[in-house]
């Protein structure tokens, strides 16, 4: 079955460490692929996108995503975690139907 | 991207009754979403709300249920009529920009609690 799988419920991360938020998917074609971050109170906000082309793609607020074909994964990282980055993480496809289908989110904590 | 907003932005309501929820964008689109995110949960599509035909529905969601207008390229509202308690969650607006393929960028949502 189609589907986006994020391993992860929740993360804990010490301030200033670096961050790895894991993405899969399942689906025949490379989807367009996307990682949006929610923060309490608050709507979704599109960090980074990939499309096509490079597969090490740079969001905003410093994060990065990286494709890999082979893995079928789309894996978010930060070298350095803020203590503002704690927030939910969705990843999220499009198959090519223009409708973004989300994985479950991951929390990330972050500790002092 | 755009710049979204959502009225209202959380409501208490009784079961049985309606709301609706609108959503305003600063420019034109041709694309609307409306999303659902249960307690705890990842956002669900609803339906895709194009202006000038009639919104198309994601299984398990139903027109009556879920009545969507969308009257000009800046505006949508979403209905969620005779309300249970399963129904309270976030629903969030979204709009697809972008030449080559969509990319969304959601409003604040709208966060309803059903009594």
């Amino acid at each position: 079955a189609q589907s986006v799988t994020q391993p992860d419920i929740h993360i804990t991360v010490s301030e200033g460490a670096s961050l790895e938020l894991r993405c899969n998917y399942s689906y025949g074609a490379t989807p367009y692929l996307f990682w949006y971050v929610q923060s309490p109170g608050q709507g979704l906000q599109l960090l980074l996108k990939y499309f096509s082309g490079d597969t090490l793609v740079q969001g905003i607020k410093g994060f990065e995503a990286e494709f890999k074909r082979s893995q079928s994964s789309f894996n978010l990282r930060k070298p350095s975690v803020h203590w503002s980055d704690a927030a939910e993480y969705f990843c999220a496809v499009d198959p090519g139907f223009q409708k973004l289908v989300f994985g479950t989110g991951t929390r990330l904590l972050v500790s002092p | 991207s755009a710049v979204i907003s959502q009225k209202p932005s959380r409501d208490i309501c009784q079961r049985g009754t309606s709301l609706t929820i609108q959503c305003q964008v600063d420019s034109q689109v041709t694309m609307m979403f409306w999303y659902r995110q249960q307690p705890g949960q990842s956002l669900t599509l609803i339906a895709t709300a194009n202006q000038g035909s009639e919104a198309t529905y994601e299984s398990g969601f139903v027109i009556d249920k879920f009545p969507i207008s969308r009257p000009n390229l800046t505006f949508s509202t979403l209905t969620v009529s005779n309300m249970s308690p399963e129904d309270s969650s976030i629903y969030l607006c979204s709009v697809g920009l972008g030449q080559e393929t969509y990319e969304q960028y959601f409003g604040p949502g709208t966060r309803l609690t059903v009594t």
